[in-house]
């Protein structure tokens, strides 16, 4: 079944050390999403890809960057992770961004611990 | 500026009774509109979607909406709930970007 992939489901850092996020998608869609979603709150939109083209959201810290080296693949990259910054990070594709094109399907999660 | 409100943080109802969760959107033109639901420790599934066309719309697990344009809303139905509906509810409006709704948890009395 075609599907979006994260790994790990949970990880655990300590402060200040670096780390990073993955996502995999069978589906071949152009856009590839990041959120956070902290307990109790709605998912937040950090960035996407078009392609290879990076959107930034316009609060998203700049300790939050991301990669894309292939279709398949999207990194998250926390350079720094404060205590802030523990969370469920959403991965989330989709085939474009507007008509019907931008129903979006959503990975299981990375459940971020930071120590 | 898009915007979902979700009035309901956290409904109850009783197994096999009936269930609405309510949205809000504002936004200018038709929107695109999602319902998803969250199980613990898990990611959005999609349980329907409005485009355009009908206005009520069917969804997996016997979940439906109606968008009403005149109410500015899209609220989500289902005649009889069972227990492994209990799960947070997130309404979204999208045009190019997805907002979501601050989501309605639901409980499910036996």
């Amino acid at each position: 079944d075609a599907m979006v992939i994260q790994n790990p489901r949970y990880q655990v850092t300590q402060f200040g050390k670096p780390v990073t996020l993955s996502c995999s998608q069978t589906l071949n869609h152009n856009v590839m999403y990041w959120y956070q979603q902290k307990s109790s709150q709605a998912p937040k939109l950090l960035f996407h890809y078009y392609d290879k083209d990076f959107n930034n959201e316009a609060d998203t810290p700049d300790n939050f960057q991301s990669r894309r080296p292939n279709t398949s693949f999207c990194f998250l990259d926390i350079r720094s992770p404060g205590l802030g910054d523990a969370a469920m990070y959403l991965c989330a594709t989709s085939r474009g961004l507007a008509g019907g094109d931008n129903e979006q399907f959503f990975g299981p999660g990375t459940r971020l611990t930071v120590l | 500026a898009q915007s979902v409100t979700q009035p309901d943080i956290h409904i109850t109802v009783s197994e096999g009774a009936s269930l609405e969760l309510r949205c809000n959107y504002s936004y200018g033109a038709t929107p695109y509109l999602f319902w998803y639901v969250q199980s613990p420790g898990q990611g959005l599934q999609l349980l329907l979607k409005y485009f355009s066309g009908d206005t009520l719309v069917q969804g997996i697990k016997g979940f439906e909406a109606e968008f009403k344009r005149s109410q500015s809303s899209f609220n989500l139905r289902k005649p009889s709930v069972h227990w492994s509906d209990a799960a947070e509810y997130f309404c979204a409006v999208d045009e190019g970007k997805s907002t979501f709704g601050d989501g309605t948890t639901l409980t499910v009395k036996p």
